[in-house]
């Protein structure tokens, strides 16, 4: 099983670029998340759709749009991207009931880089 | 709102001794999930042990275990045996109503032969 698919893997941006982080889970999960990570900053959440329609702000949401296209498809876009936006950026997701939420499972990770 | 706290930011364990990772929450939420996850130099994120906040037993996992005291908020993992392959960051996450998963700084730990 694939899990949960993110793309691109790498990506540089001039300040003032757009992009769209895509992700997709094939666990039939009920929620999604976008988490970015920086040094010393442990995980912090950006967005997050608890079910398919919804979508809600978490943490650190400006600058940040995101998507949630379907049951599979959740993604992250920056539309005037800022150095500060440089991170690596993780997709997730979750049965979102039961146990506590479920097991987070995670992506790879995005590193992006604005210049 | 919930909040995790590391207050490690680094630890140090030798070869085959046991180690704990300090972690406390806060949660207006009745019903939550606390979980541990480790991350490699790798990069990716392993799932290690969760528990639920009416469990009445320390969920443990292998070598590793859940010190779950709820009056205090705190959900400390232990890793007993440390191994070379337990160098790496440790994150703690609380789950709760809201449906978020919201982590804590992490702790980097590292193993010493």
């Amino acid at each position: 099983n694939a899990g949960v698919t993110q793309t691109p893997k790498f990506q540089v941006l001039k300040t003032g670029q757009s992009m769209t982080l895509q992700c997709a889970q094939d666990m039939n999960h009920n929620s999604m998340y976008w988490y970015r990570q920086d040094p010393g900053m442990g995980l912090r959440l950006i967005y997050y759709s608890a079910s398919e329609g919804t979508t809600d702000k978490g943490e650190v949401p400006n600058g940040y749009n995101v998507s949630r296209l379907n049951k599979r498809e959740f993604s992250l876009r920056l539309e005037s991207a800022a150095p500060s936006q440089t991170s690596v950026y993780f997709c997730a997701s979750s049965f979102g009931q039961g146990r506590g939420g479920g097991e987070l499972f995670f992506g790879e990770g995005s590193r992006l880089t604005v210049l | 709102a919930q909040k995790i706290t590391q207050t490690q930011p680094g630890m140090f364990v030798q070869e085959k001794e046991a180690v704990t990772l300090d972690c406390t929450y806060d949660t207006s939420d009745q019903s939550y999930g606390l979980f541990w996850y480790k991350q490699p130099s790798s990069g990716e994120m392993i799932f290690l042990i969760y528990q639920g906040s009416y469990d009445e037993q320390n969920a443990t996992e292998g070598r590793y275990s859940l010190n779950f005291q709820k009056a205090r908020k705190s959900a400390n993992l232990v890793i007993s045996a440390s191994q070379l392959g337990d160098s790496a960051m440790y994150f703690c996450a609380v789950f709760g109503g809201t449906y978020k998963y919201i982590f804590g700084t992490g702790t980097r730990l590292k193993v010493l032969a």
